[in-house]
């Protein structure tokens, strides 16, 4: 079965601190890795999209790596902010061949706490 | 360029009832599609609709219909509402069939529906 696990599933740092959240994930044959920042009552935004074939990619302050052998992914953020408190969710898609496009199989978040 | 429209943002039924959600993709996307997200389960995927015609469904009862307009605007309906429905109803669009690399997904910020 796809599965996409996210650790921790809530973290409190201090403003300007870096912090490091992990997607670990069992979606094959993979087509893309997502990160998405969701604030509270809002719907998500995304961060970075990455294939297979990349190994990191930035966003600003945000930096997103994929070891696509072990299946794992990693958002790093670098000098919170406090408007970085949100939910980050990871998600993963796979090719579905019945109608070729994408499968989703997302995983239920972390969430994340900048405080002052 | 407008984002992703989603009406009613707040809504409160009561178990039995039937509901009829609203969204209207980015200007010039075509596939629009839905999920469910709750505490406990994260983001699920509904349907996708792309040129008015259901092109991809996840897995939830019959009670969860959707449609989708000529003008790409989609609605989602939900009959004989249970409490367990309580939940954030996202949509999102995307100019290409499938949550393709080269087509995110842009979302809404959700109705919010309470069922008692």
């Amino acid at each position: 079965k796809n599965q996409v696990e996210q650790s921790p599933q809530s973290l409190i740092i201090l403003e300007g601190k870096n912090c490091t959240l992990q997607c670990n994930y069992t979606v094959s044959p993979f087509s893309n890795l997502r990160w998405y920042k969701q604030d509270t009552g809002r719907g998500p935004v995304s961060l970075t999209i990455m294939t297979f074939s990349e190994n990191t990619k930035s966003n600003g302050r945000y930096t997103a790596t994929l070891d696509a052998d072990t299946k794992q992914s990693s958002l790093h953020i670098t000098a919170s902010q406090l408007s970085d408190s949100a939910s980050y969710i990871c998600v993963v898609s796979g090719p579905q061949p019945n109608f070729g496009n994408e499968k989703l199989t997302f995983g239920t978040g972390t969430r994340l706490t900048i405080i002052p | 360029k407008a984002g992703v429209t989603q009406t009613p943002r707040y809504l409160i039924k009561t178990r039995g009832q039937q509901v009829t959600l609203s969204c209207s993709p980015i200007s010039g996307h075509r596939s629009v599609s839905w999920y469910q997200q709750t505490p406990g389960q994260g983001l699920q995927f509904l349907f996708e609709y792309f040129s008015e015609t259901q092109r991809n469904k996840g897995n939830f009862p019959g009670r969860f219909s959707g449609r989708q307009f000529s003008n790409s605007r989609s609605e989602m309906n939900v009959s004989t509402l249970e409490l367990g429905d309580s939940a954030l109803y996202l949509c999102a669009s995307s100019s290409r069939q499938g949550a393709s690399y080269n087509s995110p997904l842009h979302f809404g910020n959700g109705t919010r529906l309470t069922v008692t």
